[in-house]
């Protein structure tokens, strides 16, 4: 069985400053990890994903993600935390080997405070 | 190109009562799944399918049923509602063995 796990509910980061929110994966085979981000009363947007080749993933609006196979971690990061970014964040992975859908973590607020 | 559009935006029912959320996607989209959001729980896969005429059950699929008779539609059905279906469900979309799902805007359901 796959999982996720985000161990921090709430990330706060002061503007300006590097944020990373924290996700560590469990899947039988090779991972596929995904972040989404989900903006009140919206539905989830795709952030960036992870599926084979270099460890450092670039993806919308500044955000990236280092692939970290030794650690089973995929965290997300941002040089420089906007007030916009705050959002509510969700880690995701898939095991490449079946049609499952995706499993998500519980989820991150991150909160970035002028 | 409208993507994955949800119908009702918001539904209020009593317990005991049915009703079937719907699911629509325009990009020819092979995969389509269902998800249920919970404070604090993140995303639950329900019920999800390969393609037309196939479906398989998610992480908590009691209390739903689910039919794929074409690529477009996904509807999720609730035969009898529970206070604990009480939830904001998601539909999303992928090309098969594709990796990244298209998610729709949701329906929030209250039931009483």
């Amino acid at each position: 069985a796959q999982s996720v796990a985000q161990p921090e509910d709430q990330v706060n980061v002061a503007e300006g400053n590097p944020l990373t929110v924290k996700c560590t994966y469990s899947v039988s085979g090779n991972p596929y990890l995904f972040w989404y981000v989900q903006y009140p009363n919206r539905g989830l947007q795709f952030l960036l994903k992870y599926i084979t080749g270099d460890n450092l993933v670039k993806g919308s609006y500044g955000f990236e993600a280092e692939f970290n196979k030794s650690q089973t971690s995929f965290h997300l990061k941002k040089p420089s935390a906007l007030v916009s970014d705050s959002a509510l964040y969700f880690c995701a992975v898939r095991d490449n080997r079946g049609a499952d859908g995706l499993t998500f973590g519980k989820g991150t607020h991150l909160i970035i405070q002028p | 190109n409208a993507g994955v559009t949800q119908t009702p935006k918001f539904q209020v029912l009593k317990t005991g009562q049915s009703m079937t959320l719907q699911c629509a996607q325009d990009m020819n989209h092979e995969y389509m799944s269902w998800y249920r959001q919970d404070p604090g729980m993140g995303l639950r896969l329900i019920h999800y399918s390969v393609g037309a005429g196939i479906t398989d059950q998610g992480e908590v699929p009691n209390g739903y049923n689910v039919s794929r008779s074409t690529t477009e539609d996904f509807p999720l059905r609730l035969l009898s509602a529970a206070p604990s279906q009480t939830s904001v469900y998601f539909c999303a979309s992928s090309r098969l063995f594709s990796e990244t799902q298209y998610f729709g805007p949701g329906t929030r359901l209250l039931v009483l």
